[in-house]
């Protein structure tokens, strides 16, 4: 099955930006999608389709995709970014949904 | 306004069944993907599967095909995730989710969770 690897852990300072990257095989080739889940509460959609936001999501927050890794980025941390933030994507080889491990975003 | 309002908190024992809700609102429930995901204490995010209502498409995880019935009905855009012998590692928060209608796309919309404790 399809595996997306992430960081356990990403540190930044305050006003800084932040690099969350999700491993995979040729996933350049599929729509990534992030998930940030703040601690006691749901997950929230952040990023779909590699790069677009939903309606109310600051325009702080990016993604890309290329090659064997897709990245999550955000510009200008402030202290409520701290959470957990998941990447996922579709496996069309077994028509299966996948999560990454997880990355946690701490703000110093 | 999309809302997936989920059942309370469950406390059970092992070997006991258990049927939890999720009750959607908002957008044509026949028209989108509903499913579960589950966040065992601790850990990541896992998907479990989910349903189309329009036709009662079923699709799962093979991790957790066989081990749990996923259902909905229409009448009530309510959706199901049901266990029919609850082991101590079915312990977790349940997350009722919508998915986009592209194929590949995200889950767009996320219930507030259902915490299931089984322990003896």
């Amino acid at each position: 099955s399809y595996v997306l690897t992430q960081p356990p852990s990403v540190s930044v300072a305050p006003g800084q930006t932040a690099r969350i990257t999700c491993g995979g095989n040729n996933i350049g080739s599929k729509s990534v999608h992030w998930y940030q889940q703040k601690p006691g509460q749901a997950p929230v959609l952040v990023v779909y389709d590699n790069s677009d936001r939903p309606s109310g999501i600051p325009e702080r927050f990016s993604g890309s995709n290329s090659g064997n890794t897709a990245t999550l980025t955000i510009s200008r941390v402030e202290a409520g970014d701290e959470a957990d933030y998941y990447c996922q994507v579709w496996d069309s080889s077994g028509d299966h949904r996948v999560f990454g491990g997880g990355t946690k975003l701490t703000v110093l | 306004e999309v809302q997936l309002v989920q059942s309370g908190a469950e406390v059970k024992k092992p070997g006991e069944s258990l049927k939890i809700s999720c009750k959607g609102s908002g957008y044509s429930f026949t028209n989108y993907w509903i499913g579960w995901v589950r966040q065992m204490p601790g850990k990541g995010l896992e998907w479990m599967g989910f349903i189309y209502p329009g036709d009662s498409d079923t699709r799962y995880s093979p991790s957790f095909q066989g081990q749990v019935t996923i259902s909905a009905d229409k009448s009530l855009t309510t959706a199901y995730l049901q266990w029919s012998s609850l082991k101590a590692s079915d312990t977790a928060m349940y997350y009722c989710v919508t998915k986009s209608s592209s194929w590949s796309g995200p889950f767009e919309y996320w219930g507030q969770g259902t915490l299931v404790t089984v322990s003896s």
